[in-house]
C-alpha cells in the first residue's frame, strides 16, 4: 500500500538552529499537509499545499515556518530558528482529493530542541 | 480552541462487544467529519467520515453516527477486536477550508 514517507524519525536540535523536515508524500497525490502534536496534546494544523502553493495556514505557521516541495517527489517544513516550544511530533499528510477523503499521514518526526 | 472535544481520555471494552467513542462539537460551521486511528509510533490512519448531510455511514465494523443538533458524533466498532486498540480522533472541517480540527483522543482498550 503506498505510504507517505517522514525523515528523519527522530532530531534534536539547538535552540536557535534552523531545521528541515522531509517528506516524501504519495506520488500522485495532489493536496500536502504538515501537522503537529505537542506531547500531550492535540493533533494541530500547520499548512496546507496544492499547486505550489500555500492553500492555508494557520496561526502557528508564522514566519518561522515555511515549506517547500523543490522537486516532484519531496515536501519540506523548515522552522528557521526553533524554539523550545517546537519540541513535538511533526506529520506530514497528503490527499488525491480534498480533505474529505482522509489523508494520507506519515509516521511523523519526533523533534526535539534543546 | 476547544472545537473539537472527545470527552473520555480512555475505554476499556471486552473483545466481541460494541466499542462507542463519542466527540462534541461546538463550532456550527463544521460540515464534515472524520474518525483516525492511531498506534504508538505511527500517523493517524483514516478510518471513516461523514457529511453533515448524513446522520449516519457504514464501514464493516465502523459506524459513525451524527447528530447535529446535539453537536455529537460517536464512531461504533462492532464487534471489537484486539487489533482495535489505538488512540481514536475524531476531526472535523468547515466548508472548502482544508484544515482538520482533532480532538484530544480516546484510547481504547479492547481486553481479551
Amino acid at each position: 500500500e503506498p505510504e507517505v514517507t517522514q525523515t528523519p524519525s527522530h532530531q534534536v536540535t539547538q535552540m536557535g538552529q534552523e531545521v528541515i523536515l522531509r517528506c516524501v508524500p504519495i506520488s500522485n497525490h495532489l493536496y500536502f499537509y504538515w501537522y503537529r502534536q505537542i506531547l500531550g496534546q492535540k493533533v494541530e494544523f500547520l499548512v496546507s499545499f496544492y499547486n505550489n502553493e500555500i492553500s492555508e495556514k494557520s496561526e502557528i505557521f508564522d514566519d518561522q515556518f515555511s515549506v517547500e516541495r523543490p522537486d516532484g517527489s519531496n515536501f519540506t517544513l523548515k522552522i528557521r530558528s526553533t524554539k523550545l516550544e517546537d519540541s513535538a511530533m511533526y506529520f506530514c499528510a497528503s490527499s488525491l482529493l480534498t480533505k474529505n477523503y482522509g489523508y494520507t499521514f506519515g509516521s511523523g518526526t519526533r523533534l526535539t530542541v534543546v | 480552541d476547544q472545537q473539537v472535544k472527545q470527552n473520555s481520555p480512555s475505554l476499556s471494552v471486552q473483545e466481541g462487544r460494541i466499542s462507542i467513542l463519542n466527540c462534541d462539537y461546538t463550532n456550527s460551521m463544521f460540515d464534515y467529519f472524520l474518525w483516525y486511528k492511531k498506534y504508538p509510533a505511527e500517523g493517524p490512519t483514516f478510518l471513516i467520515s461523514i457529511s453533515s448531510i448524513k446522520d449516519k455511514n457504514e464501514d464493516g465494523r465502523f459506524t459513525v453516527f451524527l447528530n447535529k443538533s446535539a453537536k455529537h458524533l460517536s464512531l461504533h466498532i462492532v464487534p471489537s477486536q484486539p487489533g482495535d486498540s489505538a488512540v481514536y480522533f475524531c476531526a472535523a472541517s468547515a466548508g472548502g477550508a482544508q484544515k482538520l480540527v482533532f480532538g484530544q483522543g480516546t484510547r481504547l482498550t479492547i481486553n481479551p
